[in-house]
């Protein structure tokens, strides 16, 4: 059963354009995790969001923590080729000290 | 300071033949995660060691997949024999606990493994 669903799976869009990308789950998590993957690498934490309802901007990237703690959007404005890459958003259970990865949303930006 | 280490880069093997991949995470890390990533999916939590003990092997298909964190530093996955669904980047991370919640993990650039 996979706990955490992002849609849309694959994006392609122009520079300078804005997109959302979203994590859904059934579960609630007392955290979540958005990653960014480039090709031959592994993941890279971007931010950590916890409380219900959190906003957090890290320049053009904004994140957002639903208010059950079930669900989060990370949005890109004016995107970059720069920006091109796996987004893969993760959450951490209650008691547990792992992480479960979503399915991951291929983000390809076009100069 | 140095990040999570991982060898080799890439690795190509028939079935039913044996690999072993290594990590060496970052330095003070207790806690060592391996994960796998088929093409196209998610990372899936193999393994988690703390220090040198096992806390989370669920999801590790141990008729084929072992792990051991000898010392509480680095560590090996071998998979013994493979098969072709095995065939996908292997994951080491570290963090520094307990607080994995906030401050996540530091993964290493992975193993390609392709069985034929």
């Amino acid at each position: 059963t996979q706990l955490l669903e992002q849609s849309p799976q694959f994006l392609s869009i122009q520079e300078g354009e804005n997109l959302t990308v979203y994590c859904n789950s059934s579960s609630v998590f007392s955290s979540l995790q958005w990653y960014r993957q480039e090709p031959g690498e592994g993941p890279v934490l971007l931010v950590t969001v916890v409380t219900g309802g959190e906003v957090k901007k890290l320049k053009r990237l904004t994140f957002q923590f639903g208010d059950a703690r079930k669900d989060s959007s990370l949005h890109i404005t004016a995107a970059q080729p720069g920006d091109t890459g796996l987004y893969l958003c993760a959450g951490a259970r209650t008691g547990a000290n792992n992480l479960f990865f979503g399915t991951g949303t291929r983000l390809t930006v076009i100069p | 300071e140095a990040g999570v280490a991982q060898s080799p880069r890439y690795k190509i093997i028939e079935k039913r033949q044996s690999v072993a991949f290594w990590c060496n995470p970052i330095s003070g890390h207790a806690t060592l995660y391996w994960y796998q990533q088929i093409l196209g999916q998610g990372p899936k939590l193999l393994i988690q060691f703390q220090n040198n003990g096992v806390v989370d092997d669920s999801q590790l298909p141990k008729d084929r997949f072992s792990a051991e964190r000898l010392k509480g530093v680095d560590s090996t996955l071998k998979i013994q024999p493979a098969k072709l669904e095995d065939s996908a980047v292997y994951l080491c991370a570290s963090s520094g606990g307990v607080n994995t919640r906030v401050y996540g993990y530091t993964f290493g650039s992975g193993t390609r493994l392709t069985v034929v």
